[in-house]
């Protein structure tokens, strides 16, 4: 039972790039979010999911879509990277009132 | 809408003597509260939460928060600190059942030996 996995760990990207982060879990979690920690900022919310086929945006969605073709994943894209998206991205997904973190993918930005 | 708010951004104890990190929260709704760790390079981990049982909660590690609704208070207390205890707390606020937490900015907890 591995929980929730995020790859990759770490990433480094040119102004403009995209790339897409993979959130993956095996609790058979219907909600899925995505959210960003910037020093002093807490976490913020980018996007969450309901379930299968259900995407919603958060506090701070601009510059990223989301899809969640399947269950168990939820990815979260940059189609054109920026410095501003540089950050530490953590994937979660909950069940009643409890929700369960990723180790966190630390992308920078150049 | 909710919010949170860390009174204080730092926190700096003498291992062995009390720790106390200060939340309000507001909510239009009656909340769920949360306080997540988060040592250095690390992941979260829940210490604790509150949801509408008792007042008074125990967390992992010696923790315990109590909710005060006429103050709109979570504050996390730890009777005596250790050298690990070191790290970033989150104080969090959602409504019941699986919606989206939102996040105080943290206080950083330093224990002094």
């Amino acid at each position: 039972n591995a929980g929730v996995t995020q790859t990759p760990k770490f990433r480094v990207l040119k102004t403009g790039q995209s790339m897409t982060l993979l959130c993956a879990q095996d609790m058979n979690h219907e909600y899925m979010y995505w959210y960003r920690q910037d020093p002093g900022m807490g976490l913020r919310l980018i996007h969450y999911s309901v379930g299968e086929g259900t995407t919603a945006k958060g506090e701070v969605p601009d510059g990223y879509n989301v899809s969640r073709l399947k269950k168990q994943n939820f990815l979260l894209g940059l189609e054109s990277a920026a410095p501003s998206q540089t950050s530490v991205y953590f994937c979660a997904s909950s069940i009643y009132n409890e929700q369960f973190f990723g180790p966190g993918t630390r992308l920078t930005v150049l | 809408a909710q919010s949170v708010t860390q009174l204080d951004s730092h926190v700096s104890v003498s291992e062995g003597t009390p720790v106390l990190l200060r939340c309000n929260y507001s909510s239009s709704y009656s909340p769920s509260l949360f306080w997540y760790v988060q040592h250095p390079n690390k992941g979260l981990q829940l210490l604790l939460k509150y949801t509408s049982a008792a007042t008074l909660v125990k967390g992992i590690n010696g923790f315990e928060a109590e909710f005060k609704k006429s103050e709109t208070s979570f504050h996390l207390t730890k009777p005596s600190a250790h050298m690990s205890d070191a790290a970033e707390y989150f104080c969090v606020v959602s409504r019941t059942g699986n919606t989206p937490l939102v996040f105080g900015k943290g206080t950083r907890l330093s224990v002094i030996a």
